[in-house]
């Protein structure tokens, strides 16, 4: 069975950091690339950023509001993708999903979620 | 960006209703496209991908259709656990953008 397990999440002040983790389990991690989605309170889904499985380069993309600030890596060895959280703001507060797709190396869907994580931005 | 635009942003239904939902790229994607569920505090749920492929284990009473840029949730006859608030979601290029999300009560 799939299981994506999000952890680090809390409370963090404005300008500080914060490093999330998403640890996998039931399928062959290094195959697939993962994803992060977020969801601000009551606000709809904001994809956030993904990385490429290690067959396809390992690289990553960001969406434009995180971009220079937060980081996503991989530690195939453990099974675990990284979300680093850098100069965060308050608009940053939100549950972070991490996410698997269907099928290996190339993302085209979200067809797993881990529970979420929820990081409070606030002094 | 892709810009995508999903119609209505709200609706009510009764139970045994056909119900649909549009969403509309703003530029043509061919149908890297996808529908998730959502339900209060949990995670989404992958509906539809491929813009007309039935994820494992949904019900058949869902389905999509669409191509291009106007896509096509349709819910054939709506049952009490539907109730959820609907997303769509473009994969042809990053930011692999989402609608703003319908949501969806029973009368």
């Amino acid at each position: 069975e799939v299981q994506l397990v999000e952890s680090g999440g809390g409370l963090v002040q404005p300008g500080r950091s914060l490093r999330l983790s998403c640890t996998a389990s039931g399928f062959t991690f290094r195959d697939y690339a993962m994803t992060w989605v977020r969801q601000a309170p009551g606000k709809g889904l904001e994809w956030v950023g993904f990385i490429r499985s290690e067959g396809y380069g390992g690289t990553t993309q960001y969406a434009a509001s995180v971009k220079g600030r937060f980081t996503i890596s991989r530690d195939d060895s453990k099974s675990i993708a990284y979300l680093q959280m850098s100069s965060l703001k308050t608009e940053d507060t939100a549950v972070y999903y991490c996410t698997r797709g269907s099928r290996i190396h190339i993302w085209l869907d979200s067809a797993y979620w881990g529970q979420g994580a929820l990081v409070t931005v606030s002094s | 960006d892709i810009q995508m635009t999903q119609s209505p942003s709200s609706l009510s239904a009764s139970v045994g209703d056909r119900v649909t939902i549009t969403c509309r790229a703003g530029q043509s994607i061919d149908k890297y496209f996808n529908w998730y569920q959502q339900k209060p505090g949990k995670a989404p749920k992958l509906l539809i991908y491929a813009a007309s492929s039935l994820q494992r284990g949904v019900p058949s009473r869902f389905s999509g259709s669409g191509s291009g840029t106007d896509f096509t949730l349709t819910i054939s006859s709506l049952q009490p656990e539907d109730s959820a608030t609907y997303y769509c979601q473009q994969s042809y290029n990053t930011p692999y953008t989402f609608g703003q999300g319908t949501r969806l009560e029973i009368k």
